[in-house]
């Protein structure tokens, strides 16, 4: 079975232009979770879909931030424009049934964003 | 709502040595634990997990235990191997989102 991917795993952009990290979960699973850690800090959620709608998107920084799934299989993370502080390592996580108290997170390799 | 707070590293053991980091958490409620594992160059991987009070995870030679009564989840190894260098997350996990401590780099010495 595939593991979660992201791509790209490496991504370096100028202040100002626009960046999409995209997300494939593992297949089946219906929850997708973006994550990210800035500057070697702990890791942070952003948002959490539940098939295609959005459950909780109450990390999200600001609005330069866009989260997308559209039908419910990858999803993708469009900054724009983007920042200094955005640069970090953007993990997608996905697990299958969050009503179950052994409910897994899964997470892929991440993408490392710098902004120059 | 949840956080978790994580031994301060780096630390540097020699092969061999026991292994202690310390998580605890403040949460409402009893949150699923987690401990996962970045070695260098990779993502996150789950190392272990334990989902009520004195559950014990164990995977690879690592244990920790929930404890409620110090609301903590420590991270041990009796005895570690260069190939444990890595950086290590405690997590905890309460409605749904991961709430995650600040990370612990292991550096281990041959």
């Amino acid at each position: 079975e595939a593991g979660v991917t992201q791509f790209p795993s490496h991504s370096v952009i100028e202040k100002g232009q626009t960046v999409t990290l995209r997300c494939d979960p593992i297949s089946g699973h219906d929850n997708l979770y973006w994550y990210r850690r800035v500057m070697g800090k702990e890791i942070k959620f952003l948002l959490h879909f539940v098939k295609e709608s959005k459950q909780d998107e109450s990390g999200m920084p600001n609005n330069r931030f866009l989260a997308e799934r559209t039908g419910g299989t990858y999803s993708t993370l469009k900054v724009q424009p983007a920042e200094l502080e955005d640069s970090g390592v953007y993990f997608c996580a996905s697990s299958q049934d969050i009503q179950a108290a052994t409910d897994t997170q899964y997470f892929g390799p991440g993408t490392r964003l710098t902004v120059l | 709502g949840n956080s978790v707070t994580q031994m301060e590293g780096p630390v540097t053991l020699s092969e061999e040595a026991f292994l202690t980091i310390n998580c605890t958490y403040t949460a409402t409620g009893y949150p699923s634990l987690f401990w996962y594992v970045q070695y260098p160059g990779e993502g996150l991987q789950l190392l272990l997990k334990a989902t009520k009070a004195d559950d014990k995870g164990s995977n690879k030679g690592f244990e920790a235990t929930y404890r409620k009564e110090t609301t903590s989840f420590h991270l041990e190894k009796g005895s570690v191997q260069v190939s444990d260098s890595a950086v290590y997350f405690c997590a905890a996990r309460g409605a749904q989102k991961l709430v995650f401590g600040q990370g612990t780099r292991l550096t281990i010495n041959p």
